[in-house]
């Protein structure tokens, strides 16, 4: 099994430019989450979505963040126009319920985002 | 709002010794508790977890005990390895359904040192 992929790994840009990052979940997962890292709040939690559909965007810190999940298998996080402090680590995550409390959830290596 | 705080930055410890890791929460609906480990460059990975219907969970050389009252858990670490040197993210979820299900509250991390 491959894994949760993310791409790109390292995302250099100029404040204002748009900015898309891309997860592919584990196959057969049906919860996807984006994720935040920064030293100040550690791991935040963005957006998660069952079955492609937005559960819980409350994390979204501003109208500039976007999340999508055209399909099972796809989804993007797009923050459009970035700003310097959207830099961080990005990381998707997936997990499957399978009717119980466990709730382990797989990541990907994360995107490095560096806005300038 | 921290609902988890881990509130060690960093812990440094020489091999063989026992780590502990501490982490605290104020959301009394939390009933489940991971703790995820992570290294440079990587996704956090899991390592154990606990049901709130337990006090304590063992695999191998790590232990997670929990105190309800105190809304308090800890990692314990035994003997500790330099390959245990990560960050340690505890996390917690609630299972009451609605939105709230799937989702980890994380908390900021502790940077785990062993020494040989």
């Amino acid at each position: 099994d491959a894994g949760v992929i993310q791409s790109p790994r390292h995302e250099v840009t100029e404040m204002g430019q748009e900015v898309t990052l891309r997860c592919k979940p584990i196959s057969g997962h049906d919860y996807l989450f984006w994720y935040r890292q920064t030293m100040m709040r550690g791991l935040e939690l963005l957006i998660y979505f069952n079955n492609n559909v937005p559960i819980d965007d409350s994390g979204m810190p501003e109208d500039r963040f976007s999340a999508k999940m055209p399909n099972a298998s796809f989804s993007t996080l797009k923050i459009q126009p970035s700003e310097p402090r959207d830099s961080a680590v990005y990381f998707c995550a997936s997990s499957l319920w399978e009717g119980s409390f466990y709730n382990e959830q797989f990541f990907g290596p994360g995107t490095r985002l560096t806005v300038l | 709002d921290q609902q988890v705080k881990q509130n060690s930055p960093s812990l440094s410890v020489q091999e063989g010794r026992i780590s502990i890791l501490n982490c605290d929460y104020t959301n009394s609906m939390f009933d489940y508790f991971l703790w995820y480990k992570k290294y440079p460059a990587e996704g956090p990975t899991f390592l154990i977890s606990i049901s709130s219907i337990k006090d304590k969970n063992e695999d191998g050389r790590f232990t997670v005990f929990l105190n309800k009252s105190a809304k308090h858990l800890s990692l314990h670490i035994v003997p500790s390895q330099p390959g245990d040197s990560a960050v340690y993210f505890c996390a917690a979820s609630s299972n009451a359904g609605g939105t709230s299900y799937g989702k980890l509250t994380f908390g900021q991390g502790t940077i785990l040192t062993v020494h040989p």
